[in-house]
């Protein structure tokens, strides 16, 4: 079957550094998204990973290993704004999302 | 420019009534998709669409039919509303199905079913 693991819920404090790791089993892969979404908001793009290896776009980074079925999502210069919920989303062969239930990040100052 | 529009944003039903939920997209997406989301759960795929007059189930589909019968609307019908379909409902389109393409998301539709 298809299985996304994420933390339910993590906490860091404005200005650090976090990282929310995702494990996934899927039927094929097509790439790996990462969304965030805000409470009571809908999902929005951050980030997406085809190959092995790490993904820069300014305070986020993605990271992915294949191999592994593993995925993070690297959050730097936290700010109060990223209190939100991270959905770690990989495509299976058909090219369907396969969904995680999210972590939820709460920030603290 | 508006994106993913839901209509409505949010409505209560009693078990048995009958609804549709509209989407609309300007951004002319050839995909289209319902998502229901739960607590505690990932987005779960109702129903998409790959195109103009084209429709197919996603993980979970009973309960619900859809149409699209414009490229940029796609409508999601419950015939007989169960509590079990309490959930915000989302609506996203994007232009090709693999990645990076992105899925872009319409604000939801909050369903309460008493």
């Amino acid at each position: 079957g298809q299985n996304i693991d994420q933390p339910t819920e993590m906490t860091a404090t404005e200005g650090a550094i976090v990282q929310i790791n995702c494990t996934y089993q899927t039927s094929g892969f097509n790439g790996l998204f990462w969304y965030q979404q805000h409470a009571g908001e809908a999902p929005t793009f951050l980030s997406y990973n085809v190959l092995d290896g790490l993904e820069e776009k300014g305070r986020f980074s993605s990271f992915l290993s294949r191999s592994k079925g593993y995925s993070y999502l690297l959050l730097k210069e936290l700010q109060m704004k990223d209190s939100a919920s991270y959905l770690c989303a990989p495509m299976d062969s058909n090219y369907q999302l396969i969904w995680g239930a999210g972590t939820k990040l709460i920030i603290k100052p | 420019n508006a994106g993913v529009t839901q209509t409505p944003k949010f409505r209560v039903l009693k078990t048995g009534q009958s609804m549709t939920l509209l989407c609309a997209q300007d951004m002319n997406h050839e995909y289209m998709y319902w998502y229901r989301q739960d607590p505690g759960m990932g987005l779960r795929l109702i129903h998409y669409s790959v195109g103009e007059g084209t429709t197919a189930k996603g993980e979970v589909p009973d309960g619900y039919n859809v149409s699209r019968l414009k490229k940029q609307n796609f409508l999601l019908g419950l015939e007989s509303a169960a509590p079990s379909q309490t959930s915000v409902y989302f609506c996203a389109s994007s232009q090709l199905a693999g990645g990076p393409e992105t899925q872009y998301f319409g604000p939801g539709t909050r369903l309460l079913v008493l």
